[in-house]
C-alpha cells in the first residue's frame, strides 16, 4: 500500500482556478468512488471539503468540486480567494477497510 | 454534533508502548455501520491513517504498522483506543482520532502530540 501521488506545490492567483491531482492505482483511486479530500491550515485540525470523489459537505463552498478519471482524482478550487491557501490531502478507499493518503499539496494564493 | 477529544501521555520513552484514548460525546461509538479511526502526522509532514475499528470490535489496520498498532473499543465509556508498541523517534507525531464513516472523516479531535524521547 503506498502513499497517493500529489504535487507538492500549487498556486494560483486570487479569482483563479486551480486544481489538485491524486494519482493511485486500481486497487486504491480507480477502483473505488471513495476519495475524499481534506483542507488543512497551519496548526489547524484538517476538514474536510469533498468526499465520494464529487460530493460536498454542507457548510463547503461551490467553488471546490472533485473529479475522477482512471486512476487519478482532483480537486479544482474556483474563484481563489485568500482563505484557499492552505495543504490539501486527498484519501481513497483502498480495499479491505484500509485507507491510503496522499503526500499533501500546498496551495498558495498568488 | 459529534465531538472527538484524544488524551494520552504526550511523552513515551524509545521501546515502549503509546496509548491513547479518543473520547466521542454527541453520538454513539456502537451506533451501526460506524468505523473509527486512528490518523497522524508528524511534524510539518502528511497525514498517514493507521487503522480503524467498526461498531463491533472488528479492525483493520494499516499495513506498514500493523504489528505494532491495536485499536480497541470500549462502548461502555464511549471510547476507543489506540496503542503502538515499541515506538522510536519516528513515531513523534500529532495523533487524531476521527470519524465516523468508513469511507471518509466527517468528524476529527484536536489531536494531540506524543512524542518519543528519552
Amino acid at each position: 500500500q503506498s502513499a497517493l501521488t500529489q504535487p507538492p506545490s500549487a498556486s494560483g492567483s486570487p479569482g483563479q482556478s486551480v486544481t489538485v491531482s491524486c494519482t493511485g492505482t486500481s486497487s486504491d483511486v480507480g477502483g473505488y468512488n471513495y476519495v475524499s479530500w481534506y483542507q488543512q491550515h497551519p496548526g489547524k485540525v484538517p476538514k474536510l471539503m469533498i468526499y465520494e470523489v464529487t460530493k460536498r459537505p454542507s457548510g463547503v463552498p461551490d467553488r471546490f468540486s472533485g473529479s475522477k478519471s482512471g486512476n487519478t482524482a482532483s480537486l479544482t478550487v474556483s474563484g481563489l480567494q485568500a482563505e484557499d491557501e492552505a495543504d490539501y490531502y486527498c484519501v481513497s478507499f483502498a480495499g479491505s477497510n484500509t485507507m491510503v493518503f496522499g503526500g499533501g499539496t500546498k496551495l498558495t494564493v498568488l | 454534533q459529534v465531538q472527538l477529544q484524544e488524551s494520552g501521555p504526550g511523552l513515551v520513552k524509545p521501546s515502549e508502548t503509546l496509548s491513547l484514548t479518543c473520547t466521542v460525546s454527541g453520538g454513539s461509538v456502537s451506533s451501526g455501520s460506524f468505523y473509527w479511526s486512528w490518523i497522524r502526522q508528524p511534524p510539518g509532514r502528511g497525514l498517514e491513517w493507521i487503522g480503524c475499528i467498526y461498531y463491533s470490535g472488528s479492525t483493520n489496520y494499516n499495513p506498514s504498522l500493523k504489528s505494532r498498532v491495536t485499536i480497541s473499543i470500549d462502548t461502555s465509556k464511549n471510547q476507543f483506543s489506540l496503542k503502538v508498541s515499541s515506538v522510536t523517534a519516528a513515531d513523534t507525531a500529532v495523533y487524531y482520532c476521527a470519524g465516523p464513516y468508513r469511507s471518509r472523516f466527517e468528524y476529527w479531535g484536536q489531536g494531540t502530540l506524543v512524542t518519543v524521547s528519552s
